[in-house]
């Protein structure tokens, strides 16, 4: 199983709404797709698991989506804090845990 | 909340081995499940391994580095390691270890992470 992030970097401006792509090379369970947020020089933080169900702590402003081979996660106002890159994350008995390539949020 | 704290050498000469360990405080180290990721610099994630059976020792490891990775658990201790043996350049990475979670297939905590860098 093959994870792709689309798009690369996305540039956009506080206030905006970001929508990130991960799609998976076969469908696979939500129930194993989870997001990450990393800053600069930070560890990875958990975002949202199951595809749709937020971490402890994480703002509503993020929201995921999506099933079968495509996932989507929401920032539906980006404060100056969300400008990060954004992994998706799956796990497959086969695999069995890979990440995306990654989407960099910058400021426009 | 669980905390981890990766240590180990920084620095580490080609075809030798890698070895760290990540110390776990706040939670139990046998009622979880621990794994290894390595980041080099500017890039993406790589998952290398995880425990997920502390009890009968059983791990699995990313199919591209089995055979070099071992992945072991000290209860005693409450920490968890990683050797990576026959390292070269392309091993330089930030490694961090998290705290995996089965039900939610997801990390759900991280250490800081430690850079090792491979050179002579």
């Amino acid at each position: 199983i093959v994870l792709t992030q689309a798009p690369g970097t996305l540039s956009l401006s506080p206030g905006e709404r970001a929508t990130l792509s991960c799609r998976t090379s076969q469908s696979v369970s939500s129930k194993y797709l989870a997001w990450y947020q990393q800053k600069p020089g930070r560890a990875p933080r958990l975002l949202i698991y199951g595809a749709s169900s937020r971490a402890t702590g994480i703002p509503d402003r993020f929201s995921g989506s999506g099933s079968g081979t495509d996932f989507t996660l929401t920032i539906s106002r980006l404060e100056p804090e969300d400008f990060a890159v954004y992994y998706c994350q799956l796990y497959d008995d086969s695999i069995p845990i890979i990440f995306g390539p990654g989407t960099e949020v910058d400021i426009k | 909340q669980v905390q981890l704290q990766e240590s180990g050498p920084g620095l580490v000469k080609p075809s030798e081995t890698l070895s760290l360990t990540c110390s776990v405080s706040g939670g139990s180290i046998r009622s979880n499940f621990w794994s290894w990721i390595r980041q080099p610099a500017g890039k993406g994630l790589e998952w290398i391994a995880r425990i997920y059976d502390i009890v009968n020792d059983k791990s699995n490891y990313n199919a591209s580095l089995k055979g070099r990775v071992t992945m072991s658990v000290d209860t005693s201790k409450s920490l968890f390691s990683l050797k990576l043996n026959s390292v070269t350049a392309a091993d330089t990475a930030v490694y961090y270890c998290a705290k995996w979670s089965a039900d939610r297939a997801c990390f759900e905590a991280w250490g800081q992470g430690t850079l090792v860098t491979v050179s002579s």
